[in-house]
């Protein structure tokens, strides 16, 4: 079947701007999650959606940043005001959620670039 | 923070040799899965291996377990140019931190044909 997708798959953005990234979890996943790639900081935990369960956003790195989930499907990941600090790869999973359901699969990810 | 911590850092082999990658962490998980990663995108799944169970094999790969030393250990036999690319652990801490991966920084393996 049809993995995690993201769009888009490059974004060029100037300091300031607002940018949204989605992502298409994989058919029957309850679980979401964002994470974010970059040189300085590796791979690192943003925001996690099960369900209808409120999010868990203990990972985001400030306000400017909110994600949301429709219809416990899409997820879009709200960058406001960017900073350059801001540039990385930005990773989407979904997982079926509960035990036994714990692999998360991975989208192919949005490559940020603030300019 | 990471808490998953990868060693080595880099591994160069030749093909038909066996990769070995450990990753050490700190606190108590749930379970703990591998992952690669080629060309700085997408992340695929290898292994999952929970708290209870020491040993998991897939096809050439054989992960192990080790929670009294919180290490865990990615084993690749018969290795191919193909297997080149980064691989990472990563520790999903369960309770309060379910379904939240914290990553190590990874091994890059490079295997010369």
């Amino acid at each position: 079947g049809a993995g995690v997708s993201q769009s888009p798959s490059n974004k060029v953005t100037e300091k300031g701007k607002d940018v949204e990234l989605r992502c298409d979890p994989i058919s029957g996943h309850t679980a979401l999650y964002w994470y974010r790639q970059s040189l300085g900081q590796g791979l690192e935990f943003l925001i996690y959606f099960q369900g209808n369960s409120a999010p868990d956003k203990s990972g985001l790195p400030s306000d400017r940043f909110s994600a949301e989930r429709t219809g416990g499907s899409v997820s879009t990941l709200t960058i406001q005001r960017t900073q350059q600090e801001d540039s990385a790869v930005y990773l989407c999973a979904s997982s079926l959620g509960g035990a036994g359901g714990e692999t998360q699969y991975f989208g192919p990810g949005t490559r940020l670039l603030v300019l | 923070s990471q808490q998953g911590e990868e060693d080595p850092q880099a591994l160069s082999i030749q093909e038909g040799e066996n990769a070995t990658m450990n990753c050490s962490y700190k606190t108590s998980i749930n379970n703990l899965q591998w992952y690669r990663q080629n060309s700085g995108r997408g992340l695929v799944h290898l292994i999952l291996i929970r708290s209870n169970e020491r040993e998991k094999h897939s096809g050439r790969l054989r992960v192990t377990l080790d929670t009294s030393k919180k290490s865990s250990s990615l084993l690749i036999t018969a290795s191919r140019a193909a297997d080149t690319a980064s691989y990472f652990c990563a520790t999903d801490a369960g309770g309060t931190s379910y379904g939240k991966l914290t990553f190590g920084q990874g091994t890059i393996l490079t295997v010369h044909p």
